[in-house]
């Protein structure tokens, strides 16, 4: 079975310019999950799509960040503009939704330099 | 905020068990004990679960406290390769995973 997949892997950009991380979930799963992580500490949910729609989005950053999920397969973060704060591993994941155990499985992240 | 209070950090002799404290005190009774783990530049990979019952699966046993108030994931012989941040999450099954910053367990040779 096909993992989370996610691209880039790395992106270096410059304060104030834009970046999109791109999400491919495990087939058949409805829930897709983005995630923030800061070096040196656990993952932060931004963003939990159910199919093509927005469950919780109180973390993410509306102002400068913005998720779609078209289709309610793919999915694409963005922020524009690029912060140094932003400088974080993006981690994409996915769980069926569905199901009483609802085990979230994990990309391998995008790692995002802002310069 | 996370509800789990982990060591920072542990290390582990190659071919003995690692036993992994996780204190959840304020659990309640619908919420279930999670585990994941973080090796270098990979995602978080899910380990095991459990709500009251000792749990084992082909990667970890999960013993918890018989008044659930504390748990300890156990691999039963640890490589090289289980050098990573683990995690302890308590959650209602529905609910988004919080994450705290984890026990980075390292195993030596």
């Amino acid at each position: 079975e096909a993992g989370v997949a996610q691209s880039p892997r790395y992106k270096i950009i410059e304060k104030r310019q834009s970046v999109a991380f791109w999400c491919n979930p495990i087939s058949g799963h409805a829930t897709l999950y983005w995630y923030q992580q800061i070096l040196g500490q656990g993952p932060k949910l931004l963003i939990q799509f159910q199919n093509n729609g927005v469950v919780d989005d109180s973390q993410l950053p509306k102002d400068r960040f913005s998720a779609e999920r078209l289709k309610g397969v793919d999915s694409t973060l963005k922020i524009q503009p690029a912060k140094l704060e932003d400088s974080a591993v993006y981690l994409c994941a996915s769980s069926f939704g569905q199901r009483g155990d609802n085990i979230q499985y994990f990309g391998a992240g995008t790692r995002l330099s802002v310069l | 905020d996370a509800k789990t209070t982990q060591p920072p950090s542990m290390d582990c002799a190659e071919g003995r068990a690692a036993n992994l404290p996780c204190n959840h005190s304020t659990i309640s009774g619908n919420e279930y004990v999670y585990w994941y783990r973080q090796i270098h530049s990979q995602g978080p990979q899910y380990i095991i679960h459990g709500l009251k019952n000792n749990e084992t699966n082909e990667m970890a046993s999960l013993i918890i406290t018989e008044d659930r108030k504390s748990s300890t994931l156990i691999l039963p012989h640890a490589t090289l390769r289980d050098t990573a941040v683990y995690y302890c999450i308590v959650r209602v099954n529905t609910d988004k995973l919080i994450f705290g910053t984890g026990t980075r367990l390292q195993v030596f040779p």
